[in-house]
């Protein structure tokens, strides 16, 4: 497509549900990766995505988070068991390459998360 | 330790006034990116400018322009005849390693009519 694609843009769902956010990256970017903005925390890495591998998950801040992504392309975020601190805007970008140093990374508009 | 820090929590201005924005970095790496993204209150985060350490030319686009000083580890954006249209959250983000971006905390720009 011809920027990065995130659904749901607003979520609202109840502590101890699950939740998924999906992203689709820009068209022939292997690269992509996820992160959160809250208020309290700023901007943080979660994960990156080469191709179809996650070689650093450093980022996911426990086990309730993991993330997928198939055919190099589509990737969801899933969050179990959510909690009320899960509350944040999860940002999706995508580049052309995780291994070239400085390459464009491209963001979403963004997943409203909140939990109540 | 990779930092970047944006002192100016939030800037307010009148329509048509220049405003400058600071970020200054930390990095031991000789190899490194810069950037600035714009976040209007969609929530996208927009690309504006990409930097790499070996270039210090200034670089300006309109109403924008950037200066990057490696002595004093800085890289600054400047709007000038800064419009209501400008207002949004900008932050300031350094790549260390391939990928990793690490961003400042933001500054908040209103620019009243």
């Amino acid at each position: 497509g011809a920027g990065v694609s995130q659904s749901p843009s607003n979520k609202v769902t109840e502590k101890g549900k699950d939740v998924e956010l999906r992203c689709d990256p820009i068209s022939g970017h292997t690269a992509l990766y996820w992160y959160r903005q809250s208020l309290g925390q700023g901007l943080e890495f979660l994960i990156y995505f080469q191709g179809n591998s996650a070689p650093d998950k450093s980022g996911l801040p426990s086990d309730r988070f993991s993330a997928e992504r198939t055919g190099g392309s589509v990737s969801t975020l899933t969050i179990q068991r959510t909690q009320q601190e899960d509350s944040a805007v999860y940002l999706c970008a995508s580049s052309l390459s995780g291994g070239s140093p400085g390459n464009t990374i491209y963001f979403g508009e963004g997943s409203w998360l909140t939990v109540v | 330790a990779q930092k970047v820090t944006q002192a100016q929590t939030e800037i307010s201005v009148v329509e048509k006034e220049d405003v400058t924005l600071d970020c200054v970095y930390e990095t031991r790496d000789t190899t490194y990116y810069l950037f600035w993204y714009k976040q209007p209150p969609s929530g996208e985060l927009v690309f504006l400018i990409r930097r790499n350490s070996f270039d210090e030319q200034n670089e300006i686009s309109g109403r924008y322009s950037w200066n990057f000083q490696k002595s004093t580890s800085s890289f600054n954006f400047t709007i000038t005849a800064s419009q209501v249209v400008d207002s949004a959250v900008y932050f300031c983000a350094l790549v260390y390693s391939s990928y990793k971006l690490i961003f400042g905390s933001g500054t908040r720009l209103l620019v009243r009519p």
